[in-house]
């Protein structure tokens, strides 16, 4: 089945630093990937929507310059948090749609904990 | 817009017990797919179902079983005979058309089963 691979699983890092993640679909491409925020025992928020070979689509209330997204390939997807701050520990998803015909349902990541000291 | 709400927070029940997860949903479209997934303590999205606005055939699947109602814009979520694996946070979602939209969540469910 379809799997989606999501690097690193836990950060611990001090404030200030950037933090880089990863989410890769492992055997199918996907022109749209989103990423996905979710406090402790809370849901999971939106924060944007990652377009391959374009500038992703942010949410009300997301900051773009703290938040960086890049899709440069049909498998790749990555959110930089940028000068991270106590604030920013969270538990952040990614998902990926196949690109394919047909209604592929999303798949996602395994999370990544960040925990900003 | 959408929304997807779960009423219930958290819910408890004792191992072999049925418990049903409700998930009420609103939209103007009338092309969406529901979805529940379940969070386990170890955080990954586990994928349970999804069904078509034109679909709204019940499901059953093992001890899984969905019930589908456009009338009451529900998609409720029946587990029977709950066991202490069951035990994780459920949540029900929506997306609209085949588009790639993304997914809107309802606030989940935490289901705790006793032993």
């Amino acid at each position: 089945g379809a799997v989606v691979s999501q690097h690193p699983s836990w950060v611990i890092c001090k404030s200030g630093t950037s933090v880089k993640i990863e989410c890769r679909s492992l055997d199918f491409q996907a022109t749209t990937m989103f990423w996905y925020r979710q406090f402790p025992k809370q849901s999971l928020m939106l924060m944007a929507t990652s377009n391959e070979g374009s500038k992703a689509t942010y949410e009300q209330g997301v900051e773009k310059d703290k938040f960086l997204i890049n899709h440069a390939s049909l498998t790749l997807s990555t959110l930089t948090v940028t000068s991270a701050h106590p604030e920013d520990s969270s538990f952040y998803i990614c998902s990926a749609r196949p690109y394919s015909r047909g209604n592929q349902p999303q798949h996602f990541g395994d999370g990544t904990r960040l925990s900003i000291l | 817009a959408q929304k997807v709400t779960q009423a219930q927070t958290e819910i408890s029940v004792v191992e072999k017990e049925d418990v049903t997860l409700d998930c009420v949903y609103e939209t103007r479209d009338t092309t969406y797919y529901l979805f529940w997934y379940k969070q386990p303590p170890s955080g990954e999205l586990v994928f349970l179902i999804r069904r078509n606005s034109f679909d709204e055939q019940n499901e059953i699947s093992g001890r899984y079983s969905w019930n589908f109602q456009k009338s009451t814009s529900s998609f409720n979520f029946t587990i029977t005979a709950s066991q202490v694996v069951d035990s994780a946070v459920y949540f029900c979602a929506l997306t609209l058309n085949n588009a790639g939209n993304m997914l809107t969540f309802g606030g989940g469910t935490r289901l705790m089963v006793k032993p």
